[in-house]
């Protein structure tokens, strides 16, 4: 089993808002991301986790809050953001240190109105 | 930085066709990936190389790690509508195997 899954798969919200998206796998992986995805480009990387603990931050606004309550779950609080955050969320997992090969959720399309 | 290009950037294509694709980096990778990404979807893993010169394949599709470590090419035979989608490579960076350099992607249409 090769899944990840994501909700909720649509998200339209206020820039005063306050949503959160999830993430979870059950394939033993220890290491989680998230990315953003904007048409026609290729994923970027936001933040990895490992072993739930923050291993990488690309620099992303604070805005952007993340949580890894356990070794399944993901969660990417969401606070204040802008027009300009609307993409295409997507986590992924992969095993710790033995593989590269991470497996992507089917994401969460975000609209920030 | 690193960067990976691949090409062609679009394709159209008949059924039943064969496809080729490639991704070329200006410096070496020692993993190649193929991912698969449906219209608002998520990726999807087709196949990993861990060796240069290795072919695999998986089903229609084939793709090789080629023999310098800068390039890699990703094979379709028979295409069929289903296989329409942008196909994106990717390999690890440098600054460590949690990050990925992805690729330009390539999207395929077929037509029927």
């Amino acid at each position: 089993d090769t899944e990840v899954t994501q909700t909720p798969k649509h998200l339209v919200m206020g820039m005063t808002n306050k949503k959160s998206l999830k993430c979870e796998q059950h394939m033993g992986h220890r290491a989680m991301y998230w990315y953003k995805q904007k048409a026609k480009k290729p994923p970027e990387l936001m933040f990895v986790y490992s072993y739930e603990k923050l291993s990488i931050n690309e620099s992303v606004p604070s805005r952007f809050s993340p949580e890894c309550p356990n070794s399944s779950l993901l969660n990417l609080h969401l606070h204040a953001l802008q027009p300009e955050d609307s993409a295409l969320y997507l986590c992924a997992s992969s095993q710790e240190g033995t593989s590269v090969e991470q497996y992507f959720g089917p994401g969460t399309r975000l609209t920030v109105t | 930085g690193q960067q990976l290009n691949q090409s062609p950037q679009s394709m159209f294509i008949q059924e039943g066709e064969d496809v080729s694709m490639n991704c070329t980096s200006s410096s070496i990778f020692n993993t190649w990936l193929w991912y698969k990404q449906d219209p608002g979807e998520g990726p999807v893993l087709l196949i990993a190389l861990y060796k240069a010169g290795e072919l695999t394949s998986n089903g229609r599709l084939t793709a090789q790690f080629g023999i310098t470590r800068k390039d890699s090419f990703l094979n379709i035979s028979a295409s069929i509508p289903s296989d329409v989608g942008i196909y994106f490579c990717a390999g690890p960076s440098t600054s460590g195997t949690y990050k990925y350099i992805f690729g330009t992607g390539t999207r395929l249409k077929v037509l029927a």
